[in-house]
């Protein structure tokens, strides 16, 4: 069974870097085809990808955000980070990591999700 | 193009059916990609619904069905039924952000 946990500060102050980790559990990030992915949602606003990660340690990024967004995969925790710095009000929201497979590009799998609010 | 537009609202009453669009451009749907459709109810996660632009994954109703034609694609709800309310969003691959792409969302009422 693929599950996967969201994990991190609910509350950040602006300027600051906010770290996620994203904990997997049926499935390891070093799978051939893996990928993971982590999107976000403003309070009553719509899904925003943000960053992708593959098996082979390709990385992609939201290019509105890339300057500010680094994701990394530790195989032997079987876990995938996001950071994101300088951080802003404008980035309060649920932040989901999801488990997608190349060459589909579907997002076959969501986390629970955890809400980030940016406030001083 | 950075989202896929889509129908902002949609309502019915049970029974009958309701559409949604998602249009897409040249460097995603048009070029060929794949869409998908996730259904996401109040404070959940999304779920996907439908994968492969016509596909169902196991457990999902007949009822739900997706289409794509050129740029554009739907997603169909026959036989509306009051737990078919919630937002739903289409996804595709943008060769052009080289990463993916979500809809602006619609939202479903039963009326």
């Amino acid at each position: 069974q693929i599950t996967l946990k969201e994990a991190g500060p609910t509350l950040v102050k602006p300027t600051q870097t906010l770290t996620l980790t994203c904990t997997l559990s049926g499935f390891s990030v070093s799978t051939g085809g893996v990928g993971v992915a982590w999107i976000r949602q403003p309070p009553g606003k719509a899904l925003e990808w943000l960053a992708l990660i593959y098996w082979d340690d390709d990385k992609r990024y939201s290019p509105s955000l890339k300057s500010r967004l680094t994701i990394t995969k530790d195989t032997s925790k079987n876990h995938v980070v996001l950071t994101m710095t300088n951080m802003d009000p404008m980035d309060t929201g649920t932040y989901f990591c999801a488990y997608s497979r190349w060459g589909s590009h579907s997002i076959d799998y969501w986390g629970q999700g955890t809400l980030v609010t940016v406030s001083s | 193009q950075s989202v896929l537009p889509q129908t902002p609202s949609v309502s019915g009453a049970p029974g009958q059916r309701v559409t949604i669009s998602c249009t897409g451009s040249s460097s995603n749907i048009g070029a060929g990609y794949d869409v998908h459709w996730y259904q996401q109810f109040p404070g959940t996660a999304p779920k996907l619904l439908i994968y492969g632009s016509t596909n169902r994954p196991s457990g999902v109703p007949d009822r739900f069905s997706g289409s794509k034609s050129g740029a554009s694609a739907s997603l169909a709800i026959s036989g509306l039924q009051a737990e078919d309310e919630a937002d739903y969003y289409c996804q595709s691959y943008d060769s052009s952000l080289s990463g993916y792409v979500f809809g602006t969302g619609s939202r479903v009422t039963v009326l």
